[in-house]
């Protein structure tokens, strides 16, 4: 049981490229999450998907955008690359929200030089 | 939304001691988990818990939701304890976001 899988786990993009994380969760879990982790800070909430076909903003969605045309895939894009995108992003899934677990990917680790 | 607050921020521990983490929340969570990111950046599940007390080995962790906070226990400490402890939480009111503290750094020395 693979859980959840990120891909890549590593990346350097240029300033101004474009990329698609892909995050597949194999759980059939119907909630998916992106989050980016900073130095020294916890977690946030990039953009969320509460079923196949839905998407949501969270605290930070500028910059990015998101998909889920399938329900164990939740990608996330950038479309123009920023240095303020370096960090890891990190994928999550869930049953639901209340009173459900999630569990979280390996990480990738994205550096826009 | 939610404020998550964790203390301490950074702990240093010798190897074989005992350490209480805290989290404290601004509003009624609803689902609250703590996490362990190891060296290597994982974040691994400890544990789910809303409620209640709960063990797992040499880890235990107890939330009392009525008062908005929950301890992590971390009994004979071992370095591979060594790593960043983070608890979430999602809010009653507003659903779908698992809101993070900023964690706390444990170092667990020989």
């Amino acid at each position: 049981n693979a859980g959840v899988t990120q891909t890549p786990k590593f990346r350097v993009l240029k300033t101004g490229q474009s990329m698609t994380l892909l995050c597949a969760q194999d759980m059939n879990h119907e909630y998916m999450y992106w989050y980016r982790q900073d130095p020294g800070m916890g977690l946030r909430l990039i953009h969320y998907s509460v079923g196949e076909g839905t998407t949501a903003k969270g605290e930070v969605p500028d910059g990015y955008n998101v998909s889920r045309l399938k329900k164990q895939n939740f990608l996330l894009g950038l479309e123009s690359a920023a240095p303020s995108q370096t960090s890891v992003y990190f994928c999550a899934s869930s049953r639901g929200t209340a009173y459900t677990e999630a569990f979280f990917g390996q990480g990738t680790r994205l550096t826009v030089v | 939304g939610i404020q998550v607050e964790q203390s301490p921020p950074d702990l240093i521990l010798q190897e074989g001691a005992n350490s209480t983490l805290r989290c404290n929340f601004s509003d009624s969570v609803n689902n609250l988990q703590w996490f362990h990111q190891n060296p290597w950046g994982q974040l691994i599940n400890l544990f789910y818990i809303p409620s209640g007390t709960k063990q797992n080995g040499r880890l235990s962790a107890t939330t009392v939701a009525t008062e908005r906070y929950s301890l992590l226990y971390i009994s004979s400490s071992q370095t591979t304890d060594s790593g960043v402890y983070f608890c979430a939480g999602v809010n009653t009111g507003t659903a779908s976001k698992l809101t993070f503290g900023t964690g706390t750094r444990l170092q667990v020395t020989l």
